[in-house]
């Protein structure tokens, strides 16, 4: 079956311009995560999707920063007026239940924030 | 904060020898997990210890708990030159996974 998927693979962007990323985890996958990776570093925890439950948003790092996910589904990561130090490898990743169980990434959307 | 911490940053060693990466953490876990990533894209799950277990083996691969240290270690038996990569450790408690920095790991062909 087909894993998690992202979309775009890579954004350039200007700054102060609002970006959208797209993630489509694997299906019947209850959990999603969003995650930030700037250069050579972890993962940094972003916002968490646990079925019907609000979401876990404690790793906003500001209100520019908001996810939606649909149905259950697709998530959408926005970051409004975007900036320079926004610039990193945003992953998305999906599991089956509990938070703490094995956890399948997708590939990544590059963003460069010019 | 982070909650897993792993060492050395970074490793070289040649094709054939072993390589052991040293994860510790700080507070109570649900299970501890590791995770190699290539090329600074998606993150590929390797192997999950719960925190009732001591030992777990899969192929090369061989992952220690010690949650008394709190401390974690992965050895990758008779390395290849395609096992070069970053590698993290993952703690899994209070519904949420927490990352480590990573560890690069070089294998010389």
């Amino acid at each position: 079956g087909a894993g998690v998927s992202q979309s775009p693979s890579n954004k350039v962007t200007e700054k102060g311009k609002d970006v959208e990323l797209r993630c489509d985890p694997i299906s019947g996958h209850t959990a999603l995560y969003w995650y930030r990776q700037s250069l050579g570093q972890g993962l940094e925890f972003l916002i968490y999707f646990q079925g019907n439950s609000a979401p876990d948003k404690s790793g906003l790092p500001s209100d520019r920063f908001s996810a939606e996910r649909t149905g259950g589904s697709v998530s959408t990561l926005t970051i409004q007026r975007t900036q320079q130090e926004d610039s990193a490898v945003y992953l998305c990743a999906s599991s089956l239940g509990l938070a703490f169980n094995e956890q399948f990434f997708g590939p990544g959307t590059r963003l460069t924030v010019l | 904060s982070q909650q897993g911490e792993e060492d050395p940053q970074a490793l070289s060693i040649q094709e054939g020898e072993n390589a052991t990466m040293n994860c510790s953490y700080k507070t109570s876990i649900n299970n501890l997990q590791w995770y190699r990533q290539n090329s600074g894209r998606g993150l590929v799950h390797l192997i999950l210890i719960r925190s009732n277990e001591r030992e777990k083996h899969s192929g090369r691969l061989r992952v220690t708990l010690d949650t008394s240290k709190k401390s974690s270690s992965l050895l990758i038996t008779a390395s290849r030159a395609a096992d070069t990569a970053s590698y993290f450790c993952a703690t899994g408690a209070n519904s949420k996974l927490t990352f480590g920095k990573g560890i690069t790991l070089s294998v010389r062909p």
